[in-house]
């Protein structure tokens, strides 16, 4: 049963455009939303995250939207560079009344490669 | 400050050995999460840990797989009479608040066991 879905298992963008990665969930205990990025080798590195009561939230040059109606999340990063091409993965969490903060439920991940 | 450090970084047992993985985390975290990633697939929750007392093993296997976080020295995850399927990235996190956190994990660069 995979609760956090990245549909897209790769994405290819040219430097300077923006680069749209995509997350579906099916949990409605879901709260709270993260992207991790991961090079080859190396463990995953915290990016952004955002808290259901919100719909947006902006980091530099990634922003993660929310729509909770359709259980979807986006991570949009503008301008795209070389340095960021990684695998990508959404992760959530059901924090409320919980006590399992970093348990978290990941996607497959998407492969991102950014051209120069 | 040095980061999630986890060891051996690669693991190669044959069938019915047993692998021990550890995972020392950042300074002040007394939270411990293991994560372990099959070939091709997300990263998949094991099991959470405070300092002696394991809080959430929902997603650890029901025999072989054991942790533990003792008063002192690394965390642990002990995997027994290991088989194919056991060949995975393990990923230790750690985090050192949990109600009202932000939910962000700091990974380790993950144990490759490859089982023989």
């Amino acid at each position: 049963d995979q609760q956090v879905k990245q549909n897209s298992p790769s994405l290819s963008v040219q430097e300077g455009r923006i680069s749209i990665l995509n997350c579906d969930y099916t949990n409605s205990m879901f709260d709270y939303f993260l992207w991790y990025k991961k090079y080859p080798a190396e463990g995953p590195t915290f990016l952004i995250s955002i808290s259901s009561i919100k719909d947006k939230n902006e980091d530099g040059r990634f922003t993660v939207f929310l729509n909770k109606s359709a259980k979807h999340l986006s991570l949009h990063i503008v301008p795209s560079q070389p340095g960021d091409s990684a695998v990508y993965f959404c992760a959530a969490s059901a924090r409320a009344g919980g006590t399992s903060y970093g348990k978290l439920t990941f996607g497959q991940g998407t492969i991102l490669t950014v051209h120069p | 400050n040095a980061g999630v450090m986890q060891n051996p970084r690669h693991l190669v047992r044959r069938r019915g050995q047993e692998a021990r993985l550890r995972c020392s985390p950042m300074k002040g975290h007394s939270h411990v999460y293991w994560y372990r990633q099959l070939p091709e697939e997300g990263l998949k929750f094991m099991v959470y840990l405070q300092k002696e007392n394991i809080i959430d093993e929902s997603g650890m296997p029901k025999e072989r797989f054991s942790a533990e976080f003792p008063k002192e020295g690394p965390s642990i995850l002990r995997i027994q009479q290991v088989v194919r399927g056991d060949s995975a990235a393990y990923f230790c996190a750690s985090s050192y608040r949990s109600p009202g956190n932000t939910g962000e994990l700091f990974f380790g660069e993950g144990s490759r066991l490859t089982v023989l």
